[in-house]
């Protein structure tokens, strides 16, 4: 069965500091990861995915994450933070085959950026 | 600017009542995912459609939960009887089969069962 960890349940960053996000995940074979974002009393929103190829992933609103399979990570970054960053992100994986669409989901970092 | 829409926003209802909730996916995706997201078990996958067939329920407690898709516009989450453990926010999500799990959250249903 796959797992997804989010070692921090909140990351506190200044504004216009880069932010990492942490995720490790396992599964059997190799993964699809995500990044989801989730703003107060709202569904998740999709971030960027990993699918195959360049280990750098970039996404919506100047995130990005990286794969590394060595070390079974998928951290979420970005290099200026906004306070508009604010929310909760959540990491998930499914295995590129079995499973079919079913992903499962870390259990979120709160992130928090101030002035 | 499609968009998952979910009904109603917000429900309080007592124990041992009858909850529908709907979702309507956006207009061409043919995947539906209901999930609930609670403080204590984070967002767990309760169930998933694909072209209106259940595909995966195992997340979903049988005895009191049902959920279909009555059509291509419309799923239903259904608990009878409710039980306070129930309260939660539930989520529905859609997504098209042709891009991997890029799912589209509606803005959920907060169910609160007194």
């Amino acid at each position: 069965a796959q797992s997804v960890a989010q070692p921090e349940d909140q990351v506190n960053v200044a504004e216009g500091n880069p932010l990492t996000v942490k995720c490790t995940y396992s599964v059997s074979g190799n993964p699809y990861l995500f990044w989801y974002v989730q703003y107060p009393n709202r569904g998740l929103q999709f971030l960027l995915k990993y699918i195959t190829g360049d280990n750098l992933v970039k996404g919506s609103y100047g995130f990005e994450a990286e794969f590394n399979k060595s070390q079974t990570s998928f951290h979420l970054k970005k290099p200026s933070a906004l306070v508009s960053d604010s929310a909760l992100y959540f990491c998930a994986v499914r295995p590129i085959t079995g499973g079919g669409n079913k992903l499962t989901f870390g259990t979120g970092t709160q992130l928090k950026v101030e002035l | 600017d499609a968009r998952v829409t979910q009904t109603p926003r917000h429900k309080v209802t007592e124990m041992g009542q009858e909850v529908t909730m709907r979702c309507q996916p956006i207009l061409g995706h043919n995947t539906v995912f209901w999930y609930r997201q609670t403080m204590m078990q984070g967002l767990e996958l309760l169930a998933y459609f694909r072209n209106r067939a259940p595909l995966d329920d195992s997340g979903m407690p049988k005895d009191r939960f049902s959920a279909e898709m009555p059509d291509a516009t419309l799923a239903t989450l259904k608990i009878q009887p409710s039980e306070p453990r129930d309260s939660a926010v539930y989520f529905c999500a859609s997504g098209p089969s042709d891009r991997v799990n890029e799912q589209f959250f509606g803005p959920g249903t907060r169910l609160t069962v007194l």
